[in-house]
């Protein structure tokens, strides 16, 4: 089935450094992509997606994108801040189940931390 | 604005006593989820419901329960039979057409 592989943490980093976080699919076909973020005591929220293969996703400075040649979504960002410490989680592709509704799973994510 | 609500934030429970939880959604969406997240580990899908009246058990169902008598709302009990019940519970929504999954602000359940 579809899957993600995601690089475990923690990840600590200075502020201002240039953060890596990998990501890497599995799937049948090209489904679209997707970063959450969950900072400290909060839901997830979405952080950025990418629909199709060669698209980018970006928002509030990360940048992810769609590279099918190496079946990654590898997020980015040039200038880490102390407010982007918090868990990002690559999620899966659309999961196939019964019906048309998606099940979606995570792993743990990465925790990072951001220190000034 | 849109978005999903759970109810309470914040709740603390005696062993042996059921409590419920509750998530709201204004999105119109028909795919409703809970997740089960403890400090330091991923989500784990309770159970999820893909339209009204019908729910589907998740990876780890056991002493909870859920019902979906309304779109908007996908409440969850914690019974009794769970056995670490202790953890951040998230609820999610999703629409069938679409591919974005959609987070409530999550409710910390301890038991003392």
């Amino acid at each position: 089935g579809d899957s993600v592989t995601q690089m475990e943490g923690p990840v600590t980093l200075s502020e201002e450094a240039f953060l890596t976080i990998n990501c890497t699919y599995t799937a049948t076909g090209y489904p679209s992509l997707f970063w959450y973020v969950q900072y400290p005591g909060e839901g997830l929220q979405l952080l950025l997606k990418a629909t199709k293969a060669d698209d980018k996703g970006s928002n509030k400075g990360f940048e992810a994108t769609y590279r099918k040649e190496t079946t990654s979504f590898h997020l980015e960002k040039g200038s880490v801040q102390v407010s982007d410490s918090a868990v990002y989680f690559c999620a899966p592709p659309e999961g196939a189940v019964s019906g048309s509704a998606r099940q979606l799973t995570f792993g743990s994510g990465t925790q990072l931390t951001v220190l000034p | 604005d849109g978005g999903i609500t759970q109810s309470p934030k914040y709740l603390f429970r005696k062993e042996g006593q059921n409590v419920t939880l509750s998530c709201e959604q204004n999105l119109n969406h028909d795919a409703m989820y809970w997740y089960r997240q403890d400090p330091g580990q991923g989500l784990r899908l309770i159970y999820y419901s893909q339209i009204v009246n019908d729910f589907q058990k998740g990876d780890i169902a056991e002493g909870y329960s859920v019902s979906r008598e309304k779109k908007e709302s996908f409440p969850l009990t914690v019974t009794s039979a769970q056995k670490n019940p202790t953890a951040f519970y998230l609820c999610a929504s999703s629409a069938v057409s679409g591919n974005t999954i959609y987070f409530g602000e999550g409710s910390w359940l301890t038991v003392v």
